[in-house]
């Protein structure tokens, strides 16, 4: 069965970084666009990133960009999210989800998610 | 900054149906870009509830229908039970966001 497993949340000072990985088994990785969704305590869900198959398209919402880094390896059945300089308002639960087909398509599959917490 | 529109609430007793509307715009739902829906139980994560407008993955019960029409779409939960308490969030596809979905702003369904 498909099982995404997200690792590498913690507490973390504003202005550093954490580096999430999702571990994805049960499908054939390649062939799936991947994203990853957060969620601030008591709040929505927010789509930050996706990433193609071949990892040439990608995609981060104007609230991350040039401060996160998506990332996948084939190889490894493995997608990442690398945060740096990192704020309160990235306080979240971060989820990986894998798309139906494309980009902007219904995400078939999540993870459990993995907590971010930035304070000092 | 969600660009879909959901009432924050909604409520009903068991056993009668409740409604969850879905308001976008032109650049996505107006477009003709599909709308989905997720529900998301206390502690968990999301889970797809129907796809591309009225469709059921396996599983889910016949209780839970979805329509679309013109910007809005809508999720209809009848004969509504206990477990049915939870988060729903719509999700469509949007052209201005350069080939992101987009999640609605969320509506708590609360069992009376």
């Amino acid at each position: 069965q498909v099982q995404l497993v997200e690792s590498g949340g913690g507490l973390v000072k504003p202005g550093g970084s954490l580096r999430l990985s999702c571990a994805a088994s049960g499908f054939t990785f390649s062939d799936y666009y991947m994203n990853w969704i957060r969620q601030a305590p008591g709040k929505g869900l927010e789509w930050i990133s996706y990433i193609s198959t071949s990892g040439r398209i990608i995609y981060y919402a104007d609230s991350v960009k040039g401060r996160f880094t998506i990332s996948r390896d084939n190889a490894k059945n493995s997608l990442y999210l690398q945060m740096n300089s990192l704020r309160a308002e990235d306080t979240a639960v971060y989820y990986c989800a894998r798309s139906y087909y494309g980009s902007g398509s219904y995400l078939v599959y999540w993870g459990q998610g993995t907590l971010a917490t930035v304070s000092s | 900054q969600s660009v879909l529109t959901q009432p924050p609430s909604v409520s009903g007793a068991p056993g009668q149906r409740v409604t969850i509307s879905c308001t976008g715009s032109s650049s996505n739902i107006g477009a003709g870009y599909d709308v989905h829906w997720y529900q998301q139980l206390p502690g968990t994560a999301p889970k797809v509830l129907i796809y591309s407008n009225n469709n059921r993955p396996s599983g889910v019960p016949d209780r839970f229908s979805g329509s679309k029409s013109g910007t809005s779409a809508s999720l209809a939960i009848t004969g509504l039970q206990a477990e049915d308490e939870a988060d729903y969030y719509c999700q469509s596809y949007d052209s201005s966001l350069r080939g992101s979905g987009v999640f609605g702003t969320g509506t708590k369904v609360t069992v009376l």
